[in-house]
């Protein structure tokens, strides 16, 4: 079946613009993950989504970070005046209720220039 | 949440099987002891989870202490596709749904 999906592969931005990742989800999956991986490091948590609502956003670094998920399926992840240093590998998971598995998208590789 | 010690990096040759250990001294009672694997450009895949003693599948063993203070993952004949980034992980509860919290990992290379 389809995995975790997530759009663009790629993107590139300067600094001081608006970004939206995306990220489809394993239908059926009501828990939803996002991840931030710097180079040579494991991947670092940001928000945690159980249905619509935000459980944990306790990893969002700053205001700057704001992340949506208006009908419990797809999510979007928001970055405001992007800094160089917001670059890094956005990785996506998601996950049945009560599971201890993670299922992780190919994630989205955010160069800010 | 337990903290997790690994090697940062392993060198293989093809065939032979890998075992790398993880210390978590501080693992909490309700804590599960989680694998997971990466490769370059990909997300992580999970590979194994236990608890204690021992669990295997078809990827990989888990070999687990009676006091549970470090975990060993072993890789039966590896081959240069096992080439990857492994990360221990502790702190998963029962209930599930929880955030994960990765450390630096093991990097392995395979080299035939």
């Amino acid at each position: 079946g389809a995995g975790v999906s997530q759009t663009p592969s790629n993107k590139v931005t300067e600094k001081g613009k608006y970004v939206e990742l995306r990220c489809d989800p394993i239908s059926g999956h009501t828990a939803l993950y996002w991840y931030r991986q710097s180079l040579g490091q494991g991947p670092e948590f940001l928000i945690y989504f159980q249905g619509t609502g935000a459980a944990d956003d306790s990893g969002l670094p700053n205001d700057r970070f704001f992340a949506v998920r208006p009908e419990g399926s797809v999510s979007t992840l928001k970055i405001q005046r992007t800094e160089r240093g917001d670059s890094a590998m956005y990785l996506c998971a998601s996950s049945l209720v009560g599971a201890r598995e993670q299922y992780f998208g190919p994630g989205t590789r955010l160069t800010v220039t | 949440l337990a903290k997790t010690t690994q090697p940062i990096s392993m060198d293989s040759y093809e065939g032979q099987e890998v075992n790398i250990t993880c210390s978590h001294n501080n693992i909490a009672t309700n804590d599960y002891i989680t694998w997971y694997q990466q490769f370059p450009s990909q997300g992580p895949r999970f590979i194994i989870q236990g608890y204690k003693t021992k669990v295997t599948n078809e990827v990989a063993s888990l070999f687990i202490p009676a006091d549970r203070k470090s975990s060993t993952l072993s890789l039966p004949r590896v081959s240069l596709s096992d080439t990857a980034v492994y990360y221990c992980l502790v702190g998963v509860g029962q209930s599930g749904n929880t955030p994960l919290v990765f450390g630096k990992g093991t990097r392995l290379s395979v080299i035939a």
